[in-house]
């Protein structure tokens, strides 16, 4: 089955930095890459996807890359604020439904 | 629009108990999954259902585990004889296939605490 690797597991920035989370995955025919955010006891929230036929995707300060060739995909977050503080998790996927998350990454913003 | 409802929110269960957890559909849709996350962990997919029929149950536990989606109500994915390692929030989501596109939200989840 997929097996997607998220780092870092943990990411501290300074407010107004820009924060990077880099996920691989393992089957090359996987074609669908969103990332979620959660918020400690809330659901995992849907903030930005990509298919395989595009390699970058853009959402005002939000903006995720997909190297396909290299089985890696990125989210980029750039002006982070304090409510950007959250745990975020990529997956991949051959279909819609069946997800294989990472690990997730827990971002801390620091005013 | 109030999206996809699960309860309960919170579930406490003794050893060897039953849980049973619900999960309404956003109106219209016809398809659910369910996902189990650990703490600290991510996802995992469990099983995925549309009405009176199970598509893929590749990733739910051959014993103790089942699910539904029947007719009518909610879908049902139920725990029988809970062990302290079925702790974990269970999420579901729901879909109208046939739509292009498309994509999971999920509900605010059930928090099963065994003890």
């Amino acid at each position: 089955g997929e097996n997607v690797e998220q780092h870092p597991s943990t990411l501290s920035v300074q407010e107004g930095d820009s924060a990077v989370i880099k996920c691989t995955y393992s089957d090359s025919a996987s074609n669908y890459f969103p990332w979620y955010k959660q918020e400690l006891g809330k659901r995992p929230q849907l903030i930005i996807d990509i298919r395989s036929n595009v390699g970058e995707k853009k959402d005002q300060r939000i903006a995720v890359t997909l190297n396909k060739t290299a089985k890696h995909f990125s989210l980029h977050i750039t002006e982070t604020q304090p409510e950007d503080s959250a745990v975020y998790f990529c997956a991949a996927s051959i279909n819609d439904y069946k997800l294989s998350f990472g690990a997730g990454t827990t971002v801390t913003v620091r005013a | 629009n109030a999206g996809v409802m699960q309860n309960p929110r919170h579930l406490v269960r003794r050893r060897g108990q039953e849980a049973r957890l619900r999960c309404s559909p956003m109106k219209g849709h016809s398809h659910v999954y369910w996902y189990r996350q650990l703490p600290e962990e991510g996802l995992k997919f469990m099983v995925y259902l549309q009405k009176e029929n199970i598509i893929d149950e590749s990733g739910m536990p051959k014993e103790r585990f089942s699910a539904e989606f029947p007719k009518e109500g909610p879908s049902i994915l139920r725990i029988q004889q809970v062990v302290r390692g079925d702790s974990a929030a269970y999420f579901c989501a729901s879909t109208n296939p046939g739509t292009a596109n498309e994509k999971l939200f999920f509900g605010s989840g059930t928090q099963l605490s065994v003890l």
